[in-house]
């Protein structure tokens, strides 16, 4: 995932929009990507996971592009909601030096809809 | 079942108290990590626990202690914490490194060290 940094980016969306979030990761070797959502107070909630093999993945409403020659993952929300507002991890996984599928995070997005 | 518990909610406590998280999940899950995130940030890895066993620990201060009794539970010993240790505490399990990959989290302790 993205280095961790000071800055949270956000984005903001009219309800029924369609919503993509970016996500830029940084190891080559990484085999297994997944997007977590986090609602304020909660925890991490799995959204959509994709692997290195494939380059789009659909689940209800959301759609995973990935995009391996320029390590660049997406996630993107079809019809956006009220209920989507909350900051959107991107995850990977190297399949090198990545004992017991540990997972890197990316620095999140803040994702905003309003009315 | 498909959920991560964790207890207390919320933890306020003094930097000379002594105090324990609590995680625990059903899903046969044979890793276990204790997550350490601030405000705006993403979650930190700090311990992982492989068949209750500590695998990997990210060079945590040893005011922090985990414990795994079974396959089902994790702890977090906490003692003489500092004000900068205040952070939600998340708790997540896997199928321990294996397909599918995706850790599964509970809703966190809120921790205040005053």
């Amino acid at each position: 995932g993205e280095s961790v940094g000071l800055h949270l980016p956000t984005l903001s969306v009219q309800e029924g929009d369609n919503s993509i979030i970016n996500c830029a990761y940084s190891n080559s070797a990484s085999d297994y990507f997944i997007w977590y959502k986090q609602e304020s107070g909660k925890g991490p909630q799995f959204i959509i996971d994709i692997r290195s093999n494939m380059d789009k993945r659909q689940g209800q409403r959301v759609t995973v592009l990935l995009n391996k020659t320029v390590k660049h993952l997406s996630l993107q929300i079809a019809a956006t909601q009220p209920g989507d507002s909350a900051v959107y991890f991107c995850a990977e996984k190297p399949n090198r030096g990545s004992t017991l599928g540990r997972l890197y995070f990316g620095r999140g997005t803040q994702l905003t809809v309003w009315p | 079942d498909t959920e991560v518990t964790q207890t207390p909610k919320h933890l306020v406590m003094g930097m000379t108290n002594k105090k324990s998280l609590k995680c625990e999940q059903h899903m046969g899950h044979r890793a276990m990590y204790w997550y350490k995130q601030k405000a705006k940030k993403p979650p930190e890895l700090m311990f992982v626990y492989s068949y209750e066993k500590l695998s990997i620990n990210e060079s945590v201060p040893s005011r922090f202690s985990p414990e795994c009794p079974n396959s089902s539970l994790l702890n977090l010993h906490l003692h003489a914490l500092q004000p900068e240790d205040s952070a939600l505490y998340l708790c997540a399990s896997s199928f321990r490194g294996e397909a599918p990959y995706e850790q599964y989290f509970g809703p966190g302790t809120r921790l205040t060290v005053t």
